[in-house]
């Protein structure tokens, strides 16, 4: 089966301009959730969605990230404006439904740079 | 909030030598460990995990991880390590009461010398 993809793998953009980012997830995965990594510290949890419900978003930083999944399939995450501190390395990953949701596949990640 | 610490930042180690690296997390609750690892320039791949049940799991490439459940830890090891491990390696863990997220710790990288 095909992984989950991101797009685009490097983005560079200066502070105040705006950036949108893709996740396609696994097919069928129901789950699909965002990560960051920042200056080279922990991967820390955004959000998850569950098919095009938000189901939890307690780590998304501030109103400048907007996640969105229309119809259930691939993702956008969405920094407007973005700041210097959102640079890093946006991970996204998918889960199946059911019992298999705790075991998440991850993409290879989208590098962010905010100048 | 629950927290994952990884102890090493850095491992440098030689061909053959064996590998542990420590993860101890801070929640007392049920919870789901996994060990992730991404080699370089790949993306991040799960290399075992434990759910419940025998508390010595063993996954791809050799590797294992015991959960000690009285000391919050849940530490890899690899017997003879190949150069081909030198990558970075991720503890995570899920809390079962809290959803699907996980919390991870802060990666270890790991170089083998060949």
């Amino acid at each position: 089966e095909a992984g989950v993809t991101q797009f685009p793998s490097h983005s560079v953009i200066e502070k105040g301009q705006t950036v949108t980012l893709r996740c396609d997830p696994i097919s069928g995965h129901d789950n699909l959730y965002w990560y960051r990594r920042v200056m080279g510290k922990e991967i820390k949890f955004l959000l998850h969605f569950v098919k095009e419900s938000k189901q939890d978003e307690s780590g998304m930083p501030n109103n400048r990230f907007l996640a969105e999944r229309t119809g259930g399939t691939y993702s956008t995450l969405k920094v407007q404006p973005a700041e210097l501190e959102d640079s890093g390395v946006y991970f996204c990953a998918s889960s199946r439904p059911g019992q298999g949701a705790y075991e998440q596949y991850f993409g290879p990640g989208t590098r962010l740079t905010v100048t | 909030a629950q927290s994952v610490s990884q102890h090493n930042h850095h491992v440098i180690l030689s061909e053959a030598a064996s590998l542990e690296l420590g993860c101890n997390y801070s929640y007392g609750g049920t919870v789901n460990l996994f060990w992730y690892v991404q080699y370089p320039g790949q993306h991040l791949q799960l290399l075992l995990k434990y759910f419940s049940g025998d508390p010595l799991v063993k996954g791809i490439k050799g590797f294992e991880a015991e959960f000690i459940k009285s000391k919050f830890s849940f530490n890899l090891r690899k017997p003879s390590v190949q150069w081909s491990d030198t990558a970075e390696y991720f503890c995570a863990v899920n809390v079962k009461a809290a959803g699907n997220k996980l919390t991870f710790g802060g990666g270890t990288r790991v170089l083998v010398k060949p």
